[in-house]
């Protein structure tokens, strides 16, 4: 059974870059067709897909925030990582790491709990 | 981007009642493959989401049968036959048919 955990900092300042990072556990990141998405729920909002990257580096942003957003994968450690820079306020928010996907889509089925960001100023 | 419209935004609704939530989209979900790209999600208070059904209508592992998905291209409903008090919380369309993938705006059930 497939199990993910984010960590990083709980709080980030204004202009600088946010940095999470997602465990894989419980399973192998390097598993052809999953996409290993980042997703974000501000404060009292809906949800909102980030990103997604593949074991092999590839990546899709969300439209809104490609110009900022960096995702990476490290399968030695199974873990993949969202960088956002230039934060704002308007990033705080609970970003959550999901599993998705596979050889046909299936939804994003396993979770992890997510971590609270906040960007102060 | 794919825009996901959601109704309505709120739903009282009483324990053993039906309930139904719409979700459109702006452009056919449909693939060329016959399926349909819609994914449901119920994020309970305090919780991640976790889904429902995949593909429109295929209900996720440990989903119970008074759940139903349904529709085709842009028109999709999440039926509840007989709503539960641990129903409550805020459902979610979600299309994965193309990148960005896109979530509608929720819908909250709460019990009158």
């Amino acid at each position: 059974q497939v199990q993910l955990q984010e960590s990083g900092p709980g709080l980030v300042k204004a202009s600088e870059t946010l940095s999470l990072t997602c465990t894989v556990s419980g399973g192998s990141i390097s598993v052809d067709g999953y996409y290993w998405t980042w997703i974000r729920q501000r404060p009292g909002k809906g949800l909102e897909w980030v990103a997604y990257i593949y074991y092999t580096g590839i990546t899709y942003y969300s439209s809104s925030l490609k110009s900022r957003l960096s995702l990476s994968v490290d399968t030695s450690k199974n873990q993949f990582s969202l960088r956002l820079s230039s934060v704002t306020a308007a990033d705080t928010a609970v970003y959550y790491c999901a599993k998705g996907g596979g050889a046909f889509w299936d939804g994003y089925r396993v979770w992890g709990q997510g971590a609270l960001v906040t960007v102060s100023s | 981007d794919i825009v996901m419209t959601q109704s309505p935004l709120s739903l009282p609704v009483t324990p053993g009642a039906p309930a139904s939530i719409s979700c459109r989209s702006s452009q056919s979900l449909l693939h060329n493959n016959g399926n349909n790209y819609l994914d449901w999600y119920l994020q309970k208070p305090g919780k991640p989401p976790q889904l429902l059904f995949y593909l429109g209508s295929n209900r996720a592992p440990g989903v119970p049968d008074r759940f139903s998905g349904s529709g085709s291209g842009t028109d999709f409903t999440l039926k509840i036959s007989r709503v539960e008090a641990e129903d409550v919380g805020v459902y979610y369309c979600m299309q994965a048919l193309q990148t960005p993938l896109t979530f509608g705006g929720g819908t909250k059930v709460e019990i009158k």
